[in-house]
């Protein structure tokens, strides 16, 4: 079956890294994708990675894949005050274009 | 102008009105989705558009009713609505088979 599972709440100091974490059940996963949602607005796609690749860098964001453990990781470096919002974990499967989403880490970023 | 745009942003409807939600993507996609953020649940899909054709819904009453006249437009017809039906609903592209989709602002719905 389709699940993605990440975990509710994370709370870091300005400066420090983040690192929010996300586990799915489905091997077929193609791609998987981290996006940012700030409050009374849409979605914003972050960062992706295909299967096949272990890291992806981009700037302050860091994703990681264990393929074997079917978990991903996003580290944000640097973690500002405007980086606290929610950040949903997703993916796509094999054959399917439809994103399957977790429930949301809330980033809060203490002065 | 942004790549998904969504109007209106906000609306409030009684259970008995009929209104439509509007989504316009300028990014040259060919698939269109629709999906529910409600408080406390994951987001939901409601209803993907490939080409124009539906192909998937999932499960959505029949109240919801959308419509994708091309590729670039996708209406959400919303007609005897519930209070549960109250939620961010979001507007996404993609292009089948290359990267993410991406979002609109949302249309916050309050049913009263």
């Amino acid at each position: 079956g389709e699940d993605v599972e990440q975990s509710l709440f994370l709370s870091v100091r300005e400066g420090d890294s983040s690192v929010i974490n996300c586990t799915y059940t489905d091997s077929s996963s193609t791609y998987l994708y981290w996006y940012k949602q700030e409050p009374g607005a849409g979605l914003q796609l972050l960062t992706y990675i295909f299967s096949n690749m272990d890291m992806k860098q981009d700037q302050r964001l860091t994703v990681l894949l264990n393929k074997k453990d079917k978990h991903l990781s996003l580290r944000i470096a640097d973690t500002q005050t405007g980086d606290s919002a929610i950040y949903f974990c997703a993916e796509t499967m094999d054959s399917s274009y439809k994103l399957i989403f977790g429930s949301g880490t809330r980033l809060l970023v203490r002065p | 102008e942004t790549g998904v745009t969504q109007t209106p942003r906000h609306l409030v409807m009684g259970m008995t009105n009929k209104k439509s939600l509007k989504c316009e993507q300028h990014l040259g996609h060919n698939a269109m989705y629709w999906y529910k953020q409600s408080a406390k649940k994951p987001l939901e899909l409601m209803f993907v558009y490939n080409f124009k054709e539906q192909t998937e819904n999932n499960s959505v009453p029949s109240r919801f009713s959308p419509e994708c006249p091309n590729s670039s437009h996708l209406f959400l017809h919303l007609h005897t609505l519930q209070p549960e039906d109250s939620a961010l609903y979001l507007c996404a592209s993609s292009q089948v088979g290359d990267g993410g989709a991406f979002f609109g602002q949302g249309t916050r719905l309050t049913v009263v």
